[in-house]
């Protein structure tokens, strides 16, 4: 167990629906990273969130949205789905918020998407 | 565009011998690496890192060798064990760079 906790484990939608990720991170971190993995496709990064506030956006599609919550728990929000975004969303957590190789991102189990 | 790639989508070891998995990065402005792995149904844990003002980085059975001229970096598991089977993703970040990652190596380690 990674400390950090992801909910739910695995989703089946339908095209055109919205659905809620949400992600605990490890006690005492405040970065939260929300990552995508695609079919043959390495670790897409979304967005990081600090301590409440956006920190960085990366590739995350304007149907997406997300945010932390003052207990530090962040939800991804993904609307109008469509097949192509069916895929694994992992949430990672880390101590700060900075871009260092001393800042090591702890990974959840990650939410399994699926789009029918 | 894929700032981080890792060419080899899987290889093939047996126990007890050296397992070399690489990566090849474009972002010359990367000044950290990362190791990670991941089994099934489990998210990726961290595994090594080495800083770009080093060549070389070990701990325990696991090396991480970088050769910024190549933008090339290497991980050597030595002696490869069975519990060391899984999908393996080199990642390169920096102070202006989030932590890019490849799309990962499947290692499997024969008994």
């Amino acid at each position: 167990d990674s400390g950090v906790t992801q909910t739910p484990k695995h989703l089946i939608t339908a095209t055109g629906q919205r659905v809620t990720l949400r992600c605990s991170p490890r006690s005492g971190d405040l970065s939260v990273y929300w990552y995508q993995q695609s079919l043959d496709q390495g670790l897409q990064f979304l967005i990081q969130y600090y301590n409440g506030e956006e920190r960085a956006k990366g590739n995350i599609l304007e149907r997406f949205s997300a945010q932390q919550f003052p207990d530090l728990h962040s939800e991804l929000n993904l609307s109008s789905l469509e097949l192509g975004d069916s895929a694994l969303y992992f949430c990672a957590s880390s101590i700060s918020g900075t871009s260092s190789g001393a800042n090591v991102l702890t990974f959840g189990a990650g939410s399994r998407l699926t789009v029918l | 565009d894929q700032q981080v790639k890792q060419n080899s989508p899987s290889l093939s070891v047996q126990e007890g011998r050296i397992s070399i998995l690489n990566c090849d990065y474009t972002n010359s402005m990367f000044d950290y690496f990362l190791w990670y792995k991941k089994y099934p149904a489990e998210g990726p844990t961290f595994l090594i890192s080495i800083s770009s003002i080093k060549d070389k980085n070990e701990d325990g059975r696991f090396t991480v060798f970088l050769n910024k001229s190549a933008k090339h970096l290497s991980l050597h598991i030595v002696p490869s064990q069975p519990g060391d089977s899984a999908v393996y993703f080199c990642a390169g970040g920096g102070s202006n760079y989030k932590l890019t990652f490849g799309k990962g190596t499947l290692l499997t380690v024969n008994p």
